[in-house]
């Protein structure tokens, strides 16, 4: 069946550097692809989101980057901050599935001081 | 604007017992959805709805039933609470089910003994 997963389960990063969360997707007809944030105790929150027509999409301080060529979805984050430290997911949808929205396994990011 | 809320924050049940977990949202959003987080498996769909009087099911609907009234409520049934149902559960709504992005609520933790 269609699945959408994250490449590493957890990530240290030092505060300062840069972070790239990757996640791999098998549904070719995605079209539609999102990363949540989610802090413990509360509900996922929008980060930054990215169409099948683009492959980069660029907010304030991270970046999504999409390779429909080899199902490839990438965040970047810049200057890794504490508040960064989080559980991230990335999440498609598409037409062809009514639009519902998968989600991957989210991988763990911890920031070190 | 609350976004979308969530009552209760926390409820346990005994095993057959049944409740109901509320979700509501002021943004006029046509789509409303229930998942469930348990750990390491992500989010999975239960139910959703694309608009008034509109229901489906989701990847996971077994033990829970649905009602959408009217557009900014989308409450969600156990009508007999088993221990697997303990889990956290999260609403969502947004403009559109198709590549619109979802808005989460605060979350439900439900502890069923």
């Amino acid at each position: 069946g269609e699945s959408v997963g994250l490449h590493l389960p957890t990530l240290s990063v030092q505060e300062g550097d840069n972070s790239i969360i990757n996640c791999a997707y098998s549904n070719s007809a995605s079209d539609y692809f999102i990363w949540y944030k989610q802090e413990s105790g509360k509900g996922p929150q929008f980060i930054i989101d990215i169409r099948s027509n683009m492959d980069k999409r660029q907010g304030q301080r991270v970046t999504v980057l999409l390779n429909k060529t080899v199902k490839h979805l990438s965040l970047q984050i810049a200057a890794t901050q504490p508040g960064d430290s989080a559980v991230y997911f990335c999440a498609e949808n598409s037409r062809s599935n009514d639009y519902k929205l998968s989600f991957g396994a989210g991988t763990t990011v911890t920031v070190r001081a | 604007n609350a976004g979308v809320t969530q009552t209760p924050k926390f409820q346990v049940l005994k095993t057959g017992q049944s409740m109901t977990l509320q979700c509501a949202q002021d943004m006029n959003h046509e789509y409303m959805s229930w998942y469930r987080q348990d750990p390491g498996m992500g989010l999975r769909l239960i139910h959703y709805s694309v608009g008034a009087g509109i229901t489906d099911q989701g990847e996971v609907p077994n033990g829970y039933n649905v009602s959408r009234s009217t557009t900014e409520d989308f409450p969600l049934r156990l009508l007999s609470a088993a221990p697997s149902q303990t889990s956290v559960y999260f609403c969502a709504s947004s403009y559109s089910g198709g590549g619109e992005t979802q808005y989460f609520g605060p979350g439900t933790r439900l502890l069923v003994l």
